[in-house]
């Protein structure tokens, strides 16, 4: 069955470095979403790509869809503490529901 | 106030003992699911819905049910076959088809400890 990956699994950075999570299928993916979850909070909608290549920016968020739409990426800039979280990609392969993947912690140390 | 309500916000049950977790959305959405979430770990689709009266097991549906009598009612319950049923459970819905990429918003979430 489809599988989705994500790395790392947990980042410590200091605030104003910058941060990227990434997200890999085993499978074509028809479009992808990104979610954030704050500590003892649910997932948030932050995005969702369809296109291949396709790059979305949200203030310091960048996010990338692969070219061979089976690949993902989400670049933060400069975080900041309000940044902390899970971030969680979810991929759907056409016809199936979305998987998510196991998501990468961020905590970011003022 | 739009949203997706679930309670309680903490369930304590003993073991052998169904429970049943509300989810209630006045967003108007068609499609609702039901997550779990195990510590440190990503959300496994348990069920989902497209539509009233009908509902689809998702990829960890042994164990639990459900019901779409409403459009804007989805419990879960937690039966006494599921094995591990101490977990964070996330109640999502979206405007859309489930199989057609419509953007998830989840509720709260109900943390379930059986003891």
């Amino acid at each position: 069955g489809q599988q989705v990956m994500q790395i790392p699994q947990y980042q410590h950075v200091q605030e104003g470095e910058d941060f990227t999570t990434y997200c890999n299928s085993s499978t074509t993916l028809s479009n992808i979403q990104w979610y954030k979850q704050r500590p003892g909070g649910h997932p948030v909608f932050l995005i969702q790509l369809v296109k291949s290549g396709e790059v979305k920016k949200q203030k310091r968020l960048t996010f990338q869809f692969g070219e061979a739409k089976k690949n993902s990426s989400l670049h933060i800039t400069a975080t900041q503490t309000t940044d902390v979280g899970t971030y969680f990609c979810a991929g759907r392969s056409y016809g199936q529901n979305f998987v998510f993947g196991p998501g990468t912690r961020l905590s970011v140390l003022p | 106030d739009g949203g997706i309500t679930q309670s309680p916000k903490y369930l304590f049950r003993k073991e052998g003992q169904n429970v049943t977790l509300s989810c209630e959305q006045n967003l108007n959405h068609d499609a609702m699911y039901w997550y779990r979430q195990d510590p440190g770990q990503g959300l496994r689709l348990i069920y989902y819905s497209q539509i009233v009266n009908d509902f689809q097991k998702g990829d960890i549906a042994e164990g639990y049910s459900v019901s779409r009598e409403k459009k804007e009612s989805f419990p879960l319950t937690v039966t006494s076959a599921q094995k591990n049923p101490t977990a964070f459970y996330l109640c999502a819905s979206s405007p859309g088809l489930a199989g057609a990429g419509g953007t998830q918003y989840f509720g709260p979430g109900t943390r379930l400890l059986v003891l």
